[in-house]
């Protein structure tokens, strides 16, 4: 089956620590994303990315970092500098163009 | 600054009547248009897009409806049915953006229960 993973679905940090999302997408696609979303707030763009090996910062860059070595895959580094970093996070992709992005099931960071 | 508004953070609607979900931006630069679905836990699906070149598009029991003029699209769901009590969002894309690639501007997003 084709699609997104993201994993884990639940993820806790303690403060300071740096803590890693991992996105994986089997779907051939070309462009990726990170969004996150907070209690009655719609989706922010965090990171994206056109093609392997670069990206672009989106609404809400500062505290985040990501990388993009293979196409497949799109890991989401939350570093200690993001102040408020619960949060629900979605990862998607797309094959760019206006094709619609698709989405995986999100994982929920907590900090203990 | 919200430049996708849905201002009703919720909407109840009998199951079998039609279900108006409301989207208005700001931005004039958007030009392309989508509507998610969101079930709790879970990532939003695609559901219908338009673009800016047109004013309504339709696939089975959605339609989408643009007012350019007025800024403001409509999300149609006729006949309401249990499955599509979810959390709808609308989404837009910039003229002259990467072709969708620079990401999407979302609304906070309605939800919408079917009552039996």
């Amino acid at each position: 089956d084709g699609g997104i993973t993201q994993s884990p679905k639940y993820l806790f940090r303690k403060e300071g620590q740096n803590v890693t999302l991992s996105c994986e997408q089997n779907l051939n696609h070309d462009a990726m994303y990170w969004y996150r979303q907070d209690p009655g707030q719609g989706l922010r763009l965090i990171y994206y990315s056109q093609i392997v090996n670069d990206f672009q910062k989106g609404d809400i860059a500062e505290g985040y970092s990501v990388s993009r070595e293979k196409k497949e895959s799109f890991p989401l580094t939350v570093t200690s500098a993001q102040k408020n970093p619960t949060a629900f996070y979605l990862c998607a992709s797309s094959t760019g163009g206006r094709q619609p992005q698709h989405f995986g099931d999100g994982t929920r960071l907590s900090i203990l | 600054d919200q430049q996708v508004k849905q201002n009703s953070p919720s909407l109840s609607v009998q199951e079998g009547r039609i279900s108006i979900l409301n989207c208005d931006y700001t931005n004039s630069m958007f030009d392309y248009f989508l509507w998610y679905k969101k079930y709790p836990a879970e990532g939003p699906t695609f559901l219908i897009s338009i673009s800016s070149i047109k004013d309504k598009n339709e696939d089975g029991r959605f339609t989408v409806f643009l007012n350019k003029s007025a800024k403001h699209l409509s999300l149609h769901i006729v006949p309401s049915q249990p499955g599509d009590s979810a959390v709808y969002f609308c989404a837009a894309i910039k003229r002259g953006s990467g072709g969708g690639a620079d990401g999407l501007t979302f609304g906070k997003g309605t939800h919408l229960i079917i009552q039996p």
